[in-house]
């Protein structure tokens, strides 16, 4: 089974810190998307890689950072998170052009 | 502008009716279009996929189809089920040519209730 995992369920975290979001994906996709989810906005597109070190800017990348330094590793980092922050986190890989895998999400709470 | 929009918005039935979800979509040049069902508080998984030159196409009790002049697609969900209580997103994916590395196109999805 193909599988995308995300590292963390559900975080809590503090106005400022630093928070990492992990996802690895088994399937060797050249392709792995980072979006939040908010209600009433559906899927939001933060950052997207095509290749090992190479990240394009979705529609949203304020706030937030990526790294690929593996093809199957594709990390979110939030320098500085803040309360608008607060959301469900997708990681999803594909192979173009293929189905889009997603994780299970990881659900930040910023207080 | 690339665009997916989706009605209704949020819908109840009752188990064992029948539904239809609408999707219409702007993006061009088209490839394919999916059909993804999200469990509360889990990641959207696949239900089917609809290319350029299909009508319509089943897995089990969904049937989506696909018409490509007017740039609309359906979801059918026959014979109700409690489990089918989700969120079911559309999404539009343009051919490799004019994509930007792989974007896709997202619905705000539909919010399906069945009640038993």
């Amino acid at each position: 089974d193909v599988k995308v995992t995300q590292s963390s369920r559900y975080l809590v975290k503090r106005t400022g810190e630093k928070v990492f979001l992990e996802c690895v994906q088994d399937m060797d996709h050249e392709n792995m998307f980072w979006y939040r989810q908010d209600p009433g906005l559906g899927l939001r597109l933060i950052y997207f890689s095509y290749d090992v070190k190479m990240k394009e800017k979705g529609d949203i990348p304020e706030g937030y950072s990526v790294s690929r330094e593996k093809k199957e590793r594709f990390s979110l980092i939030l320098e500085s998170a803040s309360t608008n922050q607060t959301s469900m986190y997708l990681c999803a890989s594909r192979q173009v052009p293929g189905e889009l895998f997603f994780g299970e999400g990881s659900r930040l709470t910023v207080l | 502008k690339n665009q997916v929009e989706q009605s209704p918005q949020s819908l109840i039935i009752l188990e064992g009716k029948n539904c239809t979800l609408q999707c219409n979509y702007t993006v061009s040049p088209f490839s394919n279009l999916r059909w993804y069902k999200q469990d509360t508080g889990r990641g959207p998984v696949s239900l089917t996929i609809m290319t350029f030159s299909e009508n319509t196409k089943s897995n089990g009790r969904y049937t989506a189809t696909l018409d490509a002049d007017t740039k609309q697609s359906s979801l059918h969900i026959t014979a109700s089920q409690l489990s089918d209580s989700a969120s079911y997103i559309c999404v539009a994916i343009p051919s490799a040519r004019g994509s930007t590395l792989g974007r896709l196109y997202f619905g705000r999805g539909t919010q399906l209730t069945v009640w038993p």
